[in-house]
């Protein structure tokens, strides 16, 4: 079954630093990836997605994800984040044998901003 | 564009009674909807699945009676909650699909639903 790993549950990081949240997904012929971003009680923002193309994606807010077929990840990037980053971030892949149509996501990290 | 609006963001309702959650896309027509359910700290679990017109594909484990998915119009599907338990208590979120393309999914901003 198609899987989705988010190693890090929770990720602390100071204002204005470099942050990485990890993402690596099950192996397949065709998949596309997406990171998404969640605050308290609302539900899901796209942040970026690959569908197909150049590995390296840019998104809103200052975020790039980088797709690597070899290591089967999609680690999301920023280089100086804000206060304002604190949320939930969620990585999920739609795979080929669902028509694409479901998503699998993975158990999400929190990142923690502090000043 | 793509937008979704899920409604009502909150609801609080008696044990043994239902609560019926909305979701609509405003700007496009949603072949396809998505029907997730969050518990505190988790990740999302996927509840259903629903094309217009016909009936919904629920995952493993839903109960179907209990879930009751209507997506009547290409433009709106309903999630009710029948004789709601507490153990129901939960963050519920649809997802959208239209026909722009592979990857085209839009999230609702979500139902928390207190039973008590």
């Amino acid at each position: 079954a198609q899987s989705v790993t988010q190693l890090d549950s929770q990720v602390p990081v100071f204002e204005e630093a470099p942050v990485e949240l990890r993402c690596n997904y099950s192996s397949s012929v065709s998949v596309y990836l997406f990171w998404y971003v969640q605050y308290p009680n609302q539900g899901l923002q796209l942040l970026l997605k690959y569908l197909s193309g150049s590995t390296l994606v840019k998104g809103i807010n200052g975020f790039e994800a980088e797709f690597n077929k070899s290591q089967t990840s999609f680690h999301l990037r920023k280089p100086s984040v804000h206060i304002s980053d604190t949320a939930e971030y969620f990585c999920a892949a739609g795979y080929v044998n669902t028509g694409f149509q479901k998503l699998v996501f993975g158990t999400g990290t929190r990142l923690l901003v502090s000043p | 564009g793509a937008v979704v609006s899920q409604h009502p963001s909150w609801v609080i309702c008696k044990s043994g009674t239902s609560v019926k959650i909305e979701c609509r896309s405003l700007d496009f027509q949603a072949t396809t909807m998505f029907w997730y359910r969050q518990f505190p700290k988790q990740s999302l679990m996927l509840m259903a699945t629903s094309n217009e017109g016909s009936k919904a594909t629920y995952e493993q484990g839903v109960e179907k009676d209990k879930f009751l998915i209507n997506h009547a119009s290409l433009t709106l599907s309903t999630l009710t909650v029948t004789s709601a338990h507490p153990e129901d208590s939960s963050f519920y979120i649809c997802s959208a699909r239209g026909d722009r393309g592979l990857g085209g999914y839009t999230f609702g901003s979500g139902t928390r639903l207190t039973v008590v």
